[in-house]
């Protein structure tokens, strides 16, 4: 069956420092991977998505990056944290066009 | 621009009941939709998607209803229980895209 992992599940860092949050999913080839945000209380932000290695889609500018050196690895980056940069990140991965996603378990990210 | 919303934010109801949780989605082009749950400091969970071929899915305990006409969703839950006290957010797949969008969300109150 697949699963997907993300870590860490929270983090507290300094503005300015650099971020790196990664996500694995295992038990499938080739997936559709994305990165969301959400505010507390708010909605899914779009952040970035991709559809195979190396291949990124941004939908916000935005003090972030994504990167994709493996088919079942997804990177989020960030050179110089923002304390607007804090909020719940959640890693999906989804098969093809009109199948639903499947959300990892989010990380908690705080900038002070 | 293109956007998924609810008409209400927070929804409160007696355990037992069937609560209703309503969704308007404005992009036409948009041929899949998906209800997703979120509990508290967990990532989103699938729980019933429909194609825009259909009008009504039925699950167990939910029921998604879908109206083209007017670019409405709704998500039935039979018997509300305890344990469906979440956040409900509904999602809408543009005709060929590996994009979903998402609206703020609604909170379900189950209240004993």
């Amino acid at each position: 069956s697949q699963t997907i992992h993300q870590w860490p599940a929270t983090l507290v860092q300094p503005v300015g420092s650099p971020l790196s949050l990664e996500c694995t999913v295992e038990g499938t080839s080739n997936p559709n991977l994305y990165w969301y945000r959400q505010a507390a209380g708010r909605g899914l932000q779009l952040l970035f998505y991709s559809v195979g290695i190396g291949q990124i889609s941004s939908e916000v500018p935005q003090n972030l990056s994504a990167s994709r050196p493996q088919d079942r690895q997804f990177i989020l980056s960030s050179k110089k944290l923002l304390l607007s940069d804090s909020g719940f990140y959640l890693c999906a991965w989804g098969q093809g066009i009109n199948y639903g996603y499947t959300f990892g378990s989010g990380t908690r990210l705080t900038v002070v | 621009g293109e956007s998924v919303g609810l008409h209400l934010p927070t929804l409160s109801v007696q355990e037992g009941d069937n609560s209703i949780i309503n969704c308007a989605y404005s992009n036409s082009a948009s041929d899949y939709f998906i209800w997703y749950k979120q509990e508290s400091g967990k990532g989103p969970q699938f729980i019933i998607d429909i194609r825009s071929n259909m009008d009504k899915r039925q699950g167990q305990r939910v029921t998604v209803l879908l109206n083209k006409t007017v670019k409405h969703l709704s998500l039935q839950i039979a018997a509300t229980q305890p344990g469906d006290s979440a956040v409900y957010f509904c999602a809408e797949n543009p005709s060929g895209t590996y994009k979903y969008i998402f609206g703020t969300g609604t909170r379900l109150k189950v209240l004993a």
